[in-house]
């Protein structure tokens, strides 16, 4: 059975860091690639990140460029998302999303979810 | 364009059959995904490859696509339909995915 687990949100002021984890199980961690997706709250899904299987290619929306840096291990099957110089307008529910077949570069058809961490940014 | 549009909200009686879009125009190049999304809870993949359901989907779920406009169709809609719809696809250039801005569906 494939599993997500998403940790590591919290409360963080605005211009501090966050790092988040998703531990995943149930499937070859290494084959598919991995995205943040956040949302929010009562607002809609926005994809934020992708990795490639091997951890060789990265993409970002462009509000969190320069900023977010994505991760993964592979030995440990972990997906991260380091977040630095946060902003109000980064609060929401971070998803984290297994793509359903591709291997490099997103094929946006995300056959598993976590159950999303929240991360608050307010002073 | 990699901005995918869909109407805020629609709404279905009962049984009856229910179409919910999504237009954009890396439509044209990339199938659209949709996902179900109930309150409080995480999104689950409903149609992929335009008209594919995982295992576990009903088959009163579908979707198809021309042009630049994906759709989703819930055929009989139930009760436990009520939910929030979204379409994604990758956008222009390949790399990054888009997701639409949602389609709350009422069941009345």
């Amino acid at each position: 059975e494939v599993q997500l687990l998403e940790s590591g949100g919290g409360l963080v002021q605005p211009g501090g860091s966050l790092r988040l984890s998703c531990a995943a199980s149930g499937y070859t961690f290494s084959s598919y690639v991995m995205s943040w997706v956040r949302q929010a709250p009562g607002k809609g899904l926005e994809w934020v990140s992708g990795i490639s299987g091997s951890g060789d290619s990265t993409y970002y929306t462009d509000s969190v460029k320069g900023r977010f840096t994505i991760s993964r291990d592979n030995s440990r099957k972990t997906l991260y998302l380091q977040m630095n110089s946060l902003r109000a307008e980064d609060t929401a529910v971070y998803y984290c999303a297994k793509d359903r077949r591709c291997s490099t570069t997103s094929c946006s058809d995300f056959d598993y979810w976590g159950q999303g961490t929240l991360v608050t940014v307010s002073s | 364009s990699s901005e995918l549009t869909q109407d805020p909200a629609v709404s279905v009686a009962l049984g009856q059959t229910v179409r919910i879009t999504c237009q954009g125009d890396s439509l044209r190049s990339y199938y659209a995904s949709w996902y179900q999304q109930k309150p409080g809870q995480a999104p689950v993949l409903v149609i992929y490859d335009k008209n594919n359901r995982p295992s576990g989907i009903p088959d009163r779920i579908s979707g198809s696509s021309s042009g630049n406009t994906a759709s989703l169709t819930v055929t009989g809609a139930q009760a436990e339909d009520e939910a929030d719809y979204y379409c994604n696809s990758r956008d222009s250039s390949g790399n990054h995915v888009v997701f639409g801005g949602g389609t709350k569906l009422t069941v009345l």
